[in-house]
């Protein structure tokens, strides 16, 4: 059973408009949040996270949503550039797991020029 | 700079073959290390978690005898893919923490292709 879940496989967003990115986790435990980017071929790069206690985290043109009641994060990105195109996978650590990373699935972004 | 290191980045071995893929920390030191495999299209599955001088933690269903997992030094960990099979073709990528950091720093990977 996939513990956290990116229900959009695939993202497309005109340039300079916002992306959008959902995430949902089932596991109540996990108390931190994180997002990465991943090209093809290359190890993900992390670009924010977000702990529990917070519900928001801004990050230049990033922005992570936490919805604790709601088991939901997002990441925004705004504007969009041409360079944002990539995998952006969601994951969370819960205390107690050695920071083992869960991932979801990933969305494949694409921002068009 | 990038913080971690993976070698090869990638191998193309026959089947039945051995494999060893190398992980290193560049720029501190890493007790733990963790190994996870992408197949395409799909999420990053953890395979196991290396810890320096003692036995690796492998995850439900992964096979530690297949995948030897070595964490000999603070800088340094190795993956062997024993008897390789075409299904072990995958792209392998290592990561560690930075200090008392929560954000985990993937190595590039590796693609690897069992003939």
């Amino acid at each position: 059973d996939q513990q956290v879940k990116q229900n959009s496989p695939s993202l497309s967003v005109q340039e300079g408009r916002i992306s959008i990115l959902n995430c949902d986790y089932t596991n109540s435990m996990f108390d931190y949040f994180l997002w990465y980017k991943k090209y093809p071929a290359e190890g993900p790069t992390f670009l924010i996270s977000i702990s529990s206690i917070k519900d928001k985290n801004e990050d230049g043109r990033f922005t992570v949503f936490l919805n604790k009641s709601a088991k939901h994060l997002s990441l925004h990105i705004v504007p969009s550039q041409p360079g944002d195109s990539a995998v952006y996978f969601c994951a969370a650590i819960s205390s107690g797991s050695a920071r083992q990373l869960t991932f979801g699935s990933g969305t494949q972004l694409t921002v068009l020029p | 700079g990038a913080v971690v290191s993976q070698h090869p980045s990638w191998v193309i071995c026959k089947s039945g073959t051995s494999v060893k893929i190398e992980c290193r920390s560049l720029d501190f030191q890493a007790t733990t290390m963790f190994w996870y495999r992408q197949f395409p299209k799909q999420s990053l599955m953890l395979m196991a978690t290396s810890n320096e001088g003692s036995k690796a933690t492998y995850e439900q269903g992964v096979e530690k005898d297949k995948f030897l997992i070595n964490h000999a030094s603070l800088t340094l960990s190795t993956l062997t893919v024993t008897s390789a099979h075409p299904e072990d073709s995958s792209f392998y990528i290592c990561s560690t923490f930075s200090g008392t950091g929560t954000e985990q720093y993937f190595g590039p990977g590796t693609r690897l292709t069992v003939t």
